[in-house]
């Protein structure tokens, strides 16, 4: 199996709302991303899972928290989020050391519309 | 800051001719990469070079590191209509979090690329 997979694909939701993206990857790799992704924008690094740990955070704001239960999935909690929130979130995963290449391989993106 | 320029932004060639996109940075990178991204889809890994490394091969596919100019380029021959999408350069660099390195990959702006019948 050489997927991660991303679900739902598409989400809306309100500003009040609580709602969570799931990432599944069966490859064995032990780091794992989100990304954010605007339309004709780079994707933007939000968090990084290695070995189960929050390694790094990317000064997100706080109505955003992963979290990662096991080292094949990754959530990410939604609450209170506001309109400029809406973009393509992106879950990678890459295997990992201190000597790693980094190399993603990404799932097909939720794509988040808040209204 | 933002690692990783590219240009052009945008390249609109017909099918057969070549596409070349290049990638300036600014810091110091532990290898480069390049990424292709279908409209809306997730990215895909297309080739790494190492630091040490000043061109590497795949396929259609040359990619060239210059270090000591911090830019790098990507080379596509006898494009295909298929080949139309966006690319992104991606820098491999370490950041320190808690007393401990780890690496990160922080993308460039990219170049979309629009392959003619």
């Amino acid at each position: 199996d050489t997927e991660v997979t991303q679900t739902p694909k598409h989400l809306v939701m309100g500003m009040t709302n609580k709602k969570s993206l799931k990432c599944e990857q069966h490859m064995g790799h032990r780091a794992m991303y989100w990304y954010k992704q605007k339309a004709k924008k780079p994707p933007e690094l939000m968090f990084v899972y290695s070995y189960e740990k929050l390694s790094i955070n990317e000064s997100v704001p706080s109505r955003f928290s992963p979290e990662c239960p096991n080292s094949s999935l990754l959530n990410l909690h939604l609450h209170a989020l506001q309109p400029e929130d809406s973009a393509l979130y992106l879950c990678a995963s890459s295997q990992e050391g201190q000597s790693g290449a980094n190399v993603l391989t990404f799932g097909a993106g939720s794509r988040l519309t808040v209204l | 800051s933002q690692q990783g320029e590219e240009d052009p932004q945008a390249l609109s060639i017909q099918e057969g001719e070549n596409a070349t996109m290049n990638c300036s940075y600014k810091t110091s990178i532990n290898n480069l990469q390049w990424y292709r991204q279908n409209s809306g889809r997730g990215l895909v890994h297309l080739i790494l070079i190492r630091s040490n490394e000043r061109e590497k091969h795949s396929g259609r596919l040359r990619v060239t590191l210059d270090t000591s100019k911090k830019s790098s380029s990507l080379l596509i021959t006898a494009s295909r209509a298929a080949d139309t999408a966006s690319y992104f350069c991606a820098t491999r660099s370490y950041t320190n979090a808690g007393g401990t390195s780890y690496g990160k990959l922080t993308f460039g702006q990219g170049t979309i690329l629009t392959v003619h019948p």
